[in-house]
């Protein structure tokens, strides 16, 4: 069974910083990975998918990378802002297309100004 | 990216009532749907999976009784819970993909349900 795991649970950083948020799945038969944020009490935005046959994706200050043998995932925050602060949940979708997408708990990251 | 909408978007009701939670794909047409609930501070966990004009597979654990998935039509499933009690207290979100769309899901903002 897949199982997902985020490390840290959660993360205080001053402005500015970059920093790294980690991800893990059990089963490397992954069919892609994405990484969502959510705002407190909010609905889900997705931030970066990853497809299995790549390595990254790059949006922004926002770097995901995935390296599927060894089934972990991580996601690059430059130059943190306040901004940022929310809960970054990492997810992966079975090797079937349509299939339903597995959580991690998520990192909950606070940017102090 | 594609829209995907829910309503309502939060709701009251008292146990022992029921309650309909809509979702909607607004510009495309969603040949499968996905509730998930999500507890405070917890996950989403995937409730059930429900394919336009078909009946929807629920999770293990997930009663279908209590928890009636409709997807009738291509842009719009309902999630019912029936008998609703305090412990159902939650945040559901949908999902939506379709084949126009590759295999990327869209999430709708949530419903948060409170039952007193």
């Amino acid at each position: 069974k897949q199982e997902v795991t985020q490390i840290p649970a959660a993360l205080s950083v001053p402005e500015g910083e970059n920093l790294v948020l980690n991800c893990s799945f059990t089963d490397s038969a992954i069919y892609n990975l994405q990484w969502f944020r959510q705002d407190p009490g909010k609905g889900l935005t997705s931030l970066l998918l990853i497809q299995s046959s790549q390595r990254e994706q790059t949006s922004g200050r926002l770097n995901a990378s995935l390296d599927k043998s060894s089934g972990r995932s991580t996601l690059y925050i430059a130059a943190s802002q306040p901004g940022d602060s929310a809960t970054y949940l990492c997810a992966v979708a079975l090797n079937q297309a349509g299939t339903a997408l597995i959580f991690g708990k998520g990192t909950t990251l606070s940017v102090s100004s | 990216g594609a829209v995907v909408s829910q309503h309502p978007s939060w709701v009251i009701c008292k146990s022992g009532t029921s309650v309909k939670i809509e979702c909607r794909s607004l510009d495309f047409q969603a040949t499968t749907m996905f509730w998930y609930r999500q507890f405070p501070k917890q996950s989403l966990m995937l409730m059930a999976t429900s394919n336009e004009g078909s009946k929807a597979t629920y999770e293990q654990g997930v009663e279908k009784d209590k928890f009636l998935i409709n997807h009738a039509s291509l842009t719009l499933s309902t999630l019912t819970v029936t008998s609703a009690h305090p412990e159902d207290s939650s945040f559901y979100i949908c999902s939506a993909r379709g084949l126009a769309r590759g295999n990327e899901q869209f999430f709708g903002p949530g419903t948060r349900l409170t039952v007193l």
